[in-house]
Order: structure tokens, then C-alpha cells, then sequence
């Protein structure tokens, strides 16, 4: 099992550009989440998707947008991307109510 | 909303000194997570403790969730250099199938 598995793992933008971060999960867990991680800022949640075809507004949502495209892959959009959106991102995953988070390795995204 | 504070932020220890991290929820939580995030890479489940005044251990790891379930404490006994890296606490929002909040964390580092 490869777990929870996010690309790109690096990137760069320009101001205003858009791109899509990719993640999928292959241990057939019910619930996806993606945060991002910025210096002394701890994990905070931006979007995540409780079940397949549901998707909820985290604690950070604006300027983003979720896709959970089928039980494996829940995908992450910036249509205009800013500076302020330069940060590490993080998905993870889990099976169900009180169970723990896997998490995937990252993408580290600076927005020019 | 729901917050969870955790202090310290930072803790510079010498390898073999005793190291504490607390954690602080403004409301009773149904259960606490940690996890472990080394430089440079994604957190990872460390424990869930369920139980009002449970203790748990890991080793050298000794994991506190408190009588009141609003508190929790994590404390490395001899640290080693294979300890850096930042420890995160997190529970869930409200009961059911709902995201983790998480701590600021504590970075902690070893000097050999």
C-alpha cells in the first residue's frame, strides 16, 4: 500500500496562475482532508470531504476549492493563486469516526 | 470556535534531559491525538487516549489525558537526538465524524 500520496511535491506560481494539487489514498478510508502548514501556525484544516460526495469548509477555505472525485482522490484547486497562499500542504486521510489521520508527504508551493 | 492551545512553542533540551509538552482545549474533548512531525517531513500518529485520567506509555513516551478531558500532556524521558522534530496534539471538533483541531505544537530539539 502506498498510503496517502500527493503531487506535485513542489512548485512554483506566479501571481494569478492557477493549479490543481492532486491526492489520493489507496486504504479505502472514508474521509479526506487537506490543511495547510505555515511557520508557527500549526496544521489548519482548509477543506475536507467526511464521505464520498460531500465536501465541508474548513477554518481557512477562501481561495480554494475541492474536488472529491471518487472514494481514492480528493483534489485541491487554486484558481488565482497569491502570495499569501506560499505555504506547505498537507492531505490526509482517515477510516472513520475516531480513528487516526495518515498523512502524505507534502507539497511545498511558493507563489511569486 | 473550539481552540486547542499547546505550549511550549519551542524547548531546546540536552540529550538525556526530561522534556514536557502540554495541551489545552477550551472545551471537553471525546478523545486526543498526538502526532510527530520530524524537519522536513509529515506528522505521524503517535497515540489516541480515550479515557478521562488515562496515561499511556511508548517507551520513553508517557502520554496524560486529564480528568476534566479538557487537558493532555506528552513527556520524553531521557531524550535522544531521534526525538527532534514538532509534536502536535489534536481532537476533534465536536463528537461524531468530525476534523481534528490541532495545537501550534512544540518544536523540540536535542543538543548532543
Amino acid at each position: 500500500n502506498a498510503g496517502v500520496t500527493q503531487t506535485p511535491k513542489f512548485q512554483v506560481l506566479k501571481t494569478g496562475q492557477s493549479m490543481t494539487l492532486q491526492c489520493a489514498q489507496d486504504m479505502n478510508h472514508n474521509s479526506m482532508y487537506w490543511y495547510r502548514q505555515d511557520p508557527g501556525m500549526g496544521l489548519r484544516l482548509i477543506y475536507y470531504s467526511a464521505s464520498e460526495g460531500t465536501t465541508d469548509k474548513g477554518e481557512v477555505p477562501n481561495g480554494y476549492n475541492v474536488s472529491r472525485l471518487n472514494k481514492r482522490e480528493f483534489s485541491l484547486r487554486l484558481e488565482s493563486a497569491a502570495p499569501s497562499q506560499t505555504s506547505v500542504y498537507f492531505c490526509a486521510s482517515k477510516r472513520g469516526t475516531a480513528n487516526e489521520q495518515f498523512f502524505g508527504p507534502g507539497t511545498r508551493l511558493t507563489v511569486l | 470556535g473550539q481552540q486547542v492551545m499547546q505550549i511550549p512553542q519551542y524547548q531546546h533540551v540536552q540529550e538525556g534531559e526530561d522534556f514536557t509538552t502540554y495541551c489545552n482545549s477550551s472545551t471537553t474533548l471525546s478523545n486526543i491525538q498526538w502526532y510527530k512531525q520530524r524537519p522536513g517531513g509529515h506528522p505521524v500518529f503517535l497515540i489516541q487516549l480515550v479515557k478521562s485520567g488515562e496515561v499511556k506509555k511508548q517507551k520513553r513516551l508517557t502520554f496524560q489525558f486529564g480528568e476534566a478531558k479538557k487537558n493532555s500532556s506528552l513527556h520524553i524521558t531521557a531524550t535522544q537526538t531521534t526525538d527532534v522534530g514538532t509534536y502536535f496534539c489534536a481532537g476533534p471538533l465536536n463528537s461524531g465524524n468530525t476534523p481534528l483541531v490541532f495545537g501550534k505544537g512544540t518544536r523540540l530539539s536535542v543538543i548532543a
